[in-house]
Order: C-alpha cells, then sequence, then structure tokens
C-alpha cells in the first residue's frame, strides 16, 4: 500500500501569512494527487486535483504542485474562511485510495 | 446539482452488520464514475473503505476487505455499504462520494455517525 505522510500536524498562522502543507508518498503516485479541505462537522471538500489543477469555484489563492512523490498546498494569502483541517489523498491505484494524517490550520 | 445523502442505523451493536445506503441525486450512477466510502472516527482522520464501478468492479481497502461489502442499485440510484463484525473501532462517520475519474472525490455526502455500542 502506498502511505502518506503530511506535515505539520499542526500549522499556526495569521490572516495574510504565506502557508505551505507538504504530503509525502512513500512511492511515486506520478500526479495523481489531492488536497481537501474540511471544517468541524461537514464533508471534506476538493481543493486540488491531479496535484495541480484547481477545483471549480476554489478561490485562486489555493495552488497544489508537485509530481512524483513530493507535493505541496499552498495559500498565498490565509483568509479567515482557510482555518481548517487540509488532506491530501492519492489515487495512483484506483484499486488502493489512501489519505494523509491531516494539518490543521490555526489561528496564531 | 450533483447530492449525495447517506442514511441508516446510528447505532450497532458490537459483532453485528452495520448497512448503510447512499442515495444519489442529479447524477445517474449508471452513467458512469466510481462511487465510494470513507470513514472518519471521532477526532481522527479519512480512512477510505472501498469504491465500486458503474461496471459493478469493486475495490477495497486491504485492512478491511475481509468485512466489507459494496454494492450498486441503479434502479433507485443507490449504492450500499455492509461492514460485518463490527467493533468499537468502527465506530465512525460514515461519508459517500463520487468518484470522477481525474476529480476524483468531487461530490461528498453530509457524513452520518455510527456507534458501535452494546
Amino acid at each position: 500500500d502506498i502511505q502518506m505522510t503530511q506535515s505539520p500536524s499542526t500549522l499556526s498562522a495569521s490572516v495574510g501569512d504565506r502557508v505551505t502543507i507538504t504530503c509525502r508518498a512513500s512511492q511515486s503516485i506520478s500526479s495523481w494527487l489531492a488536497w481537501y479541505q474540511q471544517k468541524p462537522g461537514k464533508a471534506p471538500k476538493l481543493l486540488i486535483y491531479k496535484a495541480s489543477s484547481l477545483e471549480s469555484g476554489v478561490p485562486s489563492r489555493f495552488s497544489g504542485s508537485g509530481s512524483g512523490t513530493e507535493f505541496t498546498l499552498t495559500i498565498s494569502s490565509l483568509q479567515p474562511d482557510d482555518f481548517a483541517t487540509y488532506y491530501c489523498q492519492q489515487y495512483n491505484s484506483y484499486s488502493s485510495l489512501t489519505f494523509g494524517g491531516g494539518t490543521k490550520v490555526e489561528i496564531k | 446539482q450533483v447530492q449525495l445523502q447517506e442514511s441508516g442505523p446510528g447505532l450497532v451493536k458490537p459483532s453485528e452488520t452495520l448497512s448503510l445506503t447512499c442515495t444519489v441525486s442529479g447524477y445517474s450512477i449508471s452513467s458512469g464514475y466510481y462511487w465510494g466510502w470513507i470513514r472518519q472516527p471521532p477526532g481522527k482522520g479519512l480512512e477510505w473503505i472501498g469504491s465500486i464501478y458503474h461496471s459493478g468492479s469493486t475495490y477495497y481497502n486491504p485492512s478491511l476487505k475481509s468485512r466489507v461489502t459494496i454494492s450498486v442499485d441503479t434502479s433507485k440510484n443507490q449504492f450500499s455499504l455492509k461492514l460485518s463484525s463490527v467493533t468499537a473501532a468502527d465506530t465512525a462517520v460514515y461519508y459517500c462520494a463520487r468518484g470522477a475519474g481525474d476529480r476524483t472525490f468531487d461530490y461528498w455526502g453530509q457524513g452520518t455517525l455510527v456507534t458501535v455500542s452494546s
């Protein structure tokens, strides 16, 4: 199975900060990586798919990059609505999907 | 607009079978894509349970494979999850979601909490 490791697990930041979250795969997944945002009591929301494609309706301050085993999610200027938990997910193999452990973005 | 809604018992006894249904509206399951179940124990991360393709092919998390069955009822535009021999470790919010190819899980249900307790 492909393991996904996210870092950091918790991040404290202020409104306006540039924030970067990293996700590493235990083996190459090409560009088959997605990023989700989850708020308490809500379902995850797709932000980025195929490593760098922005889902329709998602603000352009969110961007994704990477390929192979290392990926990043960047929020260019953190907004109050962005305080949430973020998950990466690999879908290199349709027979086995895995999520990262999550990164909680907290108010500094 | 695509919508998914989970339904089923919120309380299941240990050793019994957890059964949930996801009703899809705004899109025909038989038209394509794949359909998945994902769960989240209280305060923890997301875990993929399994997926079913419109062709009927199923894929399960290896750690749950021996206990999981996912099926689809195209006449009702629903797909279902059965998880047998549950324990307290299976207590979680269970989500259903649509897997849209390159866009993976693009639509999700609101989630339903299932508690395993006697």
